[in-house]
């Protein structure tokens, strides 16, 4: 059973354009939401993060939105540019996990066109 | 330089024999983690330590056994019981509350 789920496997955007990358959650007790970018044979890189006490985090290009009731949260890239071509991974801790242990979801590829 | 590195970026095996995978990190972080990551697949999880001297088992544990003799040292060890070897290898440490993870492994199995 998923509990971090991106449905959208892959996703063409132009450049300059908005991105918007989801990601929903089935554990009401997760805290804390990260966004890594990953490009092909290499380790992903955390982009951003969100506690569950806040429904917006921004840093710079990339803000992040959680919606609580909902299980959802998204990662928005604006303006996207080609360099963002990557796939993206949304994860989650907390929900009773020992460790600090991440969920991660499937990932979605990020494909933007000059 | 603080990170996390992983040797050697490629590596090729016969079915059959045990492969070691290296991580190392100089970032004095307690807990360290192995991934795989399977082609149009998301990570999942293989063996968390939070302490030296201690480790857990992830998700997909089956196959797979790991030591953590020293802080700086988390080596994961595929054995011929793995059923499905060939995957790419991610090792990651915990800072707060983020993982930041080492450049990884591809590990092909002939």
């Amino acid at each position: 059973d998923q509990q971090v789920k991106q449905n959208s496997p892959s996703l063409s955007v132009q450049e300059g354009r908005i991105s918007i990358l989801n990601c929903d959650y089935t554990n009401s007790m997760f805290d804390y939401f990260l966004w890594y970018k990953k490009y092909p044979a290499e380790g992903p890189t955390f982009l951003i993060s969100i506690s569950s006490i806040k429904d917006k985090n921004e840093d710079g290009r990339f803000t992040v939105f959680l919606n609580k009731s909902a299980k959802h949260l998204s990662l928005h890239i604006v303006p996207s540019q080609p360099g963002d071509s990557a796939v993206y991974f949304c994860a989650a801790s907390g929900g009773g996990n020992a460790g600090n242990m991440l969920t991660f979801g499937g990932g979605t590829r990020l494909m933007v066109k000059p | 330089d603080g990170g996390i590195t992983q040797s050697p970026k490629y590596l090729f095996r016969k079915e059959g024999q045990n492969v070691t995978l290296s991580c190392e990190q100089n970032l004095n972080h307690d807990a360290m983690y192995w991934y795989r990551q399977d082609p149009g697949q998301g990570l999942r999880l293989i063996y968390y330590s939070q302490i030296v001297n201690d480790f857990q088992k992830g998700d997909i544990a089956e196959g797979y056994s790991v030591s953590r003799e020293k802080k700086e040292s988390f080596p994961l060890t595929v054995t011929s019981a793995q059923k499905n070897p060939t995957a790419f290898y991610l090792c990651a440490s915990w800072d707060l509350d983020t993982q930041y993870f080492g450049p990884g492994t591809r590990l092909t199995v002939l």
